[in-house]
């Protein structure tokens, strides 16, 4: 069964450094988006993508990050300058054209020291 | 704006015993509904949505869901727990077929032998 899969599992990083999680959409979909989930919090949506361009994002989704699809499979999520509050762990989903069901990777744990 | 209110971060039921796992939205617009499930060290599953059709909505697994209107409620039942139920279950509304998810805090279940 296809799924979303996404690299590193997890990733400590130092305060001030970038980072760029990555993440493998399901093959034939077209929708990606990212959320966190900071520990002991909700989940919070972060951004959302199609046709290569950012069709929504919220209030988090500052000037510190950003998200490019830089090949056909590909799909990441840049944090320029990590900062602590940004340790969360982070999901990314996809889905299909008409779907309106979105399939979840199993996340990446980001520390911030 | 959207919101969801899950009644109880910890829940714990007996094996075989009924599961009911409480959610309660907000929305402006009628909404898309979701359950998903995140077992330990993965990614959320999509155990079930509403999507405007039929109010009882089946899913995997042996859950079920009920949209209730007039309540604003979601809520989520499986007759009879299983040790594998062990996870935590999220509820989650959209404004629109694949639009952001809002999602509610959460709540872990616990499955006692």
């Amino acid at each position: 069964e296809p799924e979303v899969t996404q690299t590193p599992s997890h990733q400590v990083t130092q305060m001030g450094q970038e980072v760029i999680l990555r993440c493998v959409p399901i093959s034939n979909h077209l929708y990606f988006y990212w959320y966190r989930q900071i520990l002991g919090q909700k989940v919070e949506f972060l951004v959302s993508f199609y046709n290569n361009e950012i069709s929504e994002k919220s209030e988090i989704f500052d000037d510190q990050f950003s998200v490019e699809r830089p090949d056909g499979s590909n799909f990441t999520l840049k944090i320029r300058s990590t900062k602590l509050e940004d340790s969360a762990m982070y999901f990314c989903a996809s889905r299909e054209d008409r779907g309106n069901e979105q399939y979840f990777g199993p996340g990446t744990r980001l520390t911030v020291t | 704006a959207q919101s969801v209110t899950q009644l109880g971060s910890h829940v714990s039921v007996s094996e075989g015993a009924l599961v009911l796992l409480r959610c309660n939205y907000s929305s402006s617009v009628p909404p898309y509904l979701f359950w998903y499930v995140q077992y330990p060290n993965q990614g959320l599953q999509l155990l079930l949505k509403y999507t405007s059709a039929a109010t009882l909505v089946k899913g995997i697994n042996g859950f079920e869901a009920e949209f209730k209107k007039s309540e604003t409620s979601f809520h989520l039942t499986k007759p009879s727990a299983h040790m594998s139920d062990a996870a935590e279950y999220f509820c989650a509304v959209s404004k629109a077929a694949g639009n952001k998810l809002t999602f509610g805090g959460g709540t872990r279940v616990l499955v006692k032998p």
